[in-house]
């Protein structure tokens, strides 16, 4: 049971450049979130989908657009990276939005901007 | 919005010895706390989670205990382990949310 997978583990990319981070989950679940994890800050989210068809902006969504392609991927687009946006970047699902049903997470994307 | 913080933001301590990392929490509305583990290079993984409606719940070695009236809630590892040394997160909902949010990290680190 692989749970959340996803991929790449790692990416460097230059300034300016686009890139799609992959998220896919087998667990059935309703509800996918995008967080960044930065040194000293915690988990911030980014965007989330309550639901397959539904996207809503978290805490820091500038420069980041999402696509829940079906009710297993969820995937995090950056248009035109910045040096800002290196950081590790954390898939997560859940059963349903509302109800206190715990999030899990995948083991994340480290990417770096130069 | 919610704000929630997490002390200490490193522990160490023997192997065998008790730990406990505290977290506040702003926001009286929520009513979900859970505590996450992470190891290195790894995502964060439930460890034990606690609903408002109950003022401590326990599974094995840990234990999380909340204070709605003070809005804090902590963690308590007891004969603490090698293998418990990892990043530990509290985290809270407000009721009707969608958003977790998140203290930023206690580093544990247990002495063999």
């Amino acid at each position: 049971n692989a749970g959340v997978t996803q991929t790449p583990k790692f990416q460097v990319l230059k300034t300016g450049q686009s890139m799609t981070l992959q998220c896919a989950q087998d667990m059935n679940h309703n509800s996918m979130y995008w967080y960044r994890q930065d040194p000293g800050m915690g988990l911030r989210l980014i965007y989330y989908s309550a639901s397959e068809g539904t996207t809503d902006k978290g805490e820091v969504p500038n420069g980041y657009n999402v696509s829940r392609l079906n009710k297993r991927e969820f995937s995090l687009r950056l248009e035109s990276a910045a040096p800002s946006q290196t950081s590790v970047y954390f898939c997560a699902s859940s059963e349903a939005p509302h109800s206190n049903q715990p999030q899990h997470f995948g083991d994340g994307t480290r990417l770096s901007i130069l | 919005g919610e704000n929630v913080e997490q002390h200490p933001s490193t522990l160490s301590v023997q192997e065998g010895d008790s730990a406990v990392i505290k977290c506040t929490y702003s926001d009286s509305a929520s009513n979900y706390f859970p505590w996450y583990k992470q190891e290195l290079g790894k995502g964060p993984q439930l460890i034990i989670d606690i609903r408002s409606n109950v003022g401590e719940k326990k599974d094995q070695r840990i234990a999380v205990t909340l204070n709605k009236t003070a809005k804090h809630f902590s963690l308590h590892i007891t004969e603490t382990q090698p293998e418990d040394s990892a990043v530990y997160f509290c985290a809270a909902r407000r009721a009707g949310s969608y958003q977790l949010t998140f203290g930023k990290g206690t580093k544990l680190s247990v002495i063999p």
